[in-house]
C-alpha cells in the first residue's frame, strides 16, 4: 500500500517564477494538508483541504494557494517566488480532518529559490 | 509566535541511555500531543501520541509524560540505540477549533553513539 506520495522530489526555481507541488494521498484518506519545514525548523502549517475545499489556513501570504481534485490529490502553488520560500515542503493526508486519525507524511518537495 | 517550545536543539546521548526531550505550550485549548521522529530526506512520522486525560503512555522503548497544570510534556526514550538518531519534533493540536492543524516545536537532533 503506498503512503503519500508527493512529486517532484527536488526542483530549483528562480526568484519571481511560479511552481507547483503534487501529493497523492495514502489509499483511504480522504484530507490532505501542506507544511512549510524551513532548514533546521518545524514543520509550518499552510492550509487544509477536505472536500475540495480549503478549510483551514496558516499565516501564509496569498502567494500560496492550492487545490483538492475529485481523487483527493492536492497541489500547492506559490507564485512570485521569494528567496525565503526555499524549504522542504511537507504534505500529509489523513482519513479524517483530524491529526489523531492518523496523519501520514509524505517525504517531501525539497524547493530551492535562486 | 512560537507555540510549542521544545528543548534541548540537540542531544548526545550513548547506547543504552536515556534520551529526554522536553516541550512546553501555553494554549490550554491543546488537546492532542504527538512526537514524530524524521530521518534526513525523509518526512516526519508518528512516534507515539497522548490526549490530556492521562499523565503518561508508554509504547516499547518510547515513553510520553504529560504534565497538564505545568502544560508540558517529555518524550523519554529508553535504552536508546544508533538506530534512535533522527530529529524528534512535539507538537499540539486544538481539536475544537483547528481540528487538523498541528504546531510543531523547531525540533532535536538526536544523536546516539555506539
Amino acid at each position: 500500500d503506498a503512503g503519500v506520495t508527493q512529486s517532484p522530489t527536488h526542483l530549483i526555481k528562480t526568484r519571481g517564477q511560479q511552481v507547483t507541488l503534487r501529493c497523492s494521498p495514502k489509499s483511504g484518506h480522504d484530507t490532505v494538508s501542506w507544511y512549510q519545514q524551513a532548514l533546521g525548523q518545524g514543520p509550518q502549517f499552510i492550509f487544509q483541504y477536505y472536500e475540495e475545499e480549503e478549510r483551514q489556513r496558516g499565516n501564509f501570504p496569498d502567494r500560496f494557494s492550492g487545490h483538492q481534485f475529485p481523487n483527493y490529490s492536492s497541489e500547492l502553488n506559490v507564485n512570485a517566488l521569494l528567496l525565503g520560500d526555499s524549504a522542504l515542503y511537507l504534505c500529509a493526508s489523513s482519513p479524517r480532518q483530524g491529526a489523531g486519525y492518523g496523519y501520514t507524511f509524505g517525504s517531501g518537495t525539497r524547493l530551492t529559490v535562486v | 509566535q512560537q507555540q510549542v517550545k521544545q528543548s534541548p536543539q540537540s542531544l548526545i546521548v550513548q547506547k543504552g541511555g536515556i534520551s529526554i526531550i522536553n516541550c512546553a505550550y501555553e494554549n490550554t485549548a491543546f488537546d492532542y500531543f504527538p512526537w514524530y521522529q524524521q530521518f534526513p530526506g525523509k518526512g516526519p512520522a508518528l512516534l507515539i501520541a497522548i490526549r490530556p486525560d492521562v499523565s503518561e503512555k508508554k509504547e516499547g522503548r518510547f515513553t510520553i509524560s504529560f504534565n497538564k497544570s505545568a502544560k508540558q510534556f517529555s518524550l523519554h526514550i529508553m535504552d536508546s540505540q544508533p538506530g534512535d538518531s533522527a530529529t524528534y519534533f512535539c507538537a499540539a493540536e486544538d481539536r475544537g477549533s483547528t481540528l487538523g492543524r498541528l504546531y510543531f516545536g523547531r525540533g532535536t537532533q538526536l544523536t546516539v553513539w555506539p
